[in-house]
């Protein structure tokens, strides 16, 4: 099946300082890419929609300049939560939609952020 | 809007018995999809099934089985002798046909599952 990976799996900041988080396809090739956000014991929320080559759409209530995606290639995508503060911690899920594929989506196995 | 109504917040059973997830959903597009995704501990989340709103027939694979009924918008999920291994919280997902690529999931709040001994 597709593999979606994330790197790194966990990370502890700073308050104030940025962070990256990595979202790849390892075995296929995935033109549209979406990056969640699940707080303790809640459910998926979807934060944006990362399309190669093009800016991302963003949900309504998500600050783009805060959370800023690219998606350069047809196997990466980033999240940088920029200036992250302690409400941002949370469990980030990104997940990758084959290009050939009808509406699957393969979600990679999450990015814990903790900002003290 | 699309809405995806998991009510069960937390269902706990005794190993092998049988437990079913309620999926209850609203749409106003005639096409979408359904999705039931498994979320373990570990929290990388596990592609169960997928159905598309043309096909209401009901689909089994191993000790899982899914109930499509359009009538009442629901798509349950069955898992027939429950192991310890079934615990996770149990997403059940609806996507709208979006233009282009695009194909945004809207998740319910999810069913925490633990299967005891």
């Amino acid at each position: 099946g597709a593999v979606v990976s994330q790197h790194p799996s966990w990370v502890i900041c700073k308050s104030g300082t940025s962070v990256k988080i990595e979202c790849r396809s390892l075995d296929f090739q995935a033109t549209t890419m979406f990056w969640y956000r699940q707080f303790p014991k809640q459910s998926l929320m979807l934060m944006a929609t990362s399309n190669e080559g093009s800016k991302a759409t963003y949900e309504q209530g998500v600050e783009k300049d805060k959370f800023l995606i690219n998606h350069a290639s047809l196997t990466l995508s980033t999240l940088t939560v920029t200036s992250a503060h302690p409400e941002d911690s949370s469990f980030y899920i990104c997940s990758a939609r084959e290009q050939q594929s009808s509406r699957a989506q393969f979600f990679g196995p999450g990015t814990r952020l903790t900002v003290l | 809007a699309q809405k995806v109504t998991q009510a069960q917040t937390e269902i706990s059973v005794v190993e092998k018995e049988d437990v079913t997830l309620d999926c209850v959903y609203e749409t106003r597009d005639t096409t979408y999809y359904l999705f039931w995704y498994k979320q373990p501990p570990s929290g990388e989340l596990v592609f169960l099934i997928r159905r598309n709103s043309f096909d209401e027939q009901n689909e089994i694979s191993g000790r899982y089985s899914w109930n499509f009924q359009k009538s009442t918008s629901s798509f349950n999920f069955t898992i027939t002798a429950s192991q310890v291994v079934d615990s996770a919280v149990y997403f059940c997902a609806l996507s709208e046909p979006g233009a282009g690529t695009a194909s945004k999931l809207t998740f319910g709040t999810g069913t925490r599952l633990q299967v005891t001994l």
